[in-house]
């Protein structure tokens, strides 16, 4: 099976911009979650869906938003880009069997390298 | 709230020998799933073993192994035989629910 695959894998914007980052799961996978990877604040959890439903959200502001489409795939979308939004954001999929299942396994992608000047 | 701590931000070993990695975590969940990953250069992170907290007896894959010990809230994992491409940072993680809770990592450097 192919793996999780993310684009573009390289942006640069500038303040005050917005951003849309997508991400493709492993096939059957249901499951889509976020996380911000900064040298400061490490791997911080952003958001999870599950069957186009928004299930779990970590502590970023508003700015961040997400949503998943029917095919699973996944889209995140940063608003108004500050120069603390520079980092590597990495997409994760779960092959989560049941709206009710508690954690399964995160596959990562290769992540997506966001520049902001 | 849930926390991860890894109390070795970096650790270096020889070809062929072994290391443990330590990783200590705090969490309320009854119903939780402990991971190792880990991130080389290329920054893909990369599974390495995962550990069911109901499951008393300790992963194991290959030349990983972890030493899991619920009571003392302590996941610590041991790589054996080491080699040249084991040379990245490795993660501990905490899974509850849809959200993993990393640690701040430790960057192993096998030597030749």
């Amino acid at each position: 099976k192919a793996g999780v695959t993310q684009t573009p894998r390289y942006l640069i914007k500038t303040r005050g911009q917005q951003v849309t980052l997508s991400c493709s799961p492993i096939s059957g996978h249901r499951s889509v979650s976020w996380y911000q990877q900064t040298p400061g604040q490490g791997l911080q959890f952003l958001f999870e869906y599950f069957s186009e439903t928004q299930r779990n959200k970590g502590n970023f502001p508003g700015r961040f938003s997400g949503r998943q489409f029917s095919n699973s795939r996944s889209e995140m979308n940063v608003s108004t880009l500050e120069l603390g939004d520079s980092a590597l954001y990495l997409c994760a999929s779960s092959l989560i069997r049941s709206s009710g299942a508690s954690t399964d396994t995160q596959y990562f992608g290769p992540g997506t390298r966001l520049t902001v000047l | 709230a849930q926390t991860v701590t890894q109390s070795q931000p970096e650790m270096s070993v020889q070809e062929a020998e072994t290391v443990t990695l330590s990783c200590t975590y705090d969490t309320s969940e009854s119903n939780y799933y402990l991971f190792w990953y880990k991130q080389p250069p290329s920054r893909q992170m990369i599974l390495v073993i995962r550990q069911e907290a109901y499951k008393q007896q300790n992963a194991t894959e290959n030349r990983f192994s972890v030493n899991f010990q619920k009571a003392a809230k302590s996941f610590s994992l041991k790589i054996s035989d080491s080699q040249l491409g084991d040379t990245a940072m490795y993660f501990c993680a905490l899974g509850s629910g849809s959200r993993l809770t990393f640690g701040e990592g430790t960057q192993l450097t096998v030597n030749p």
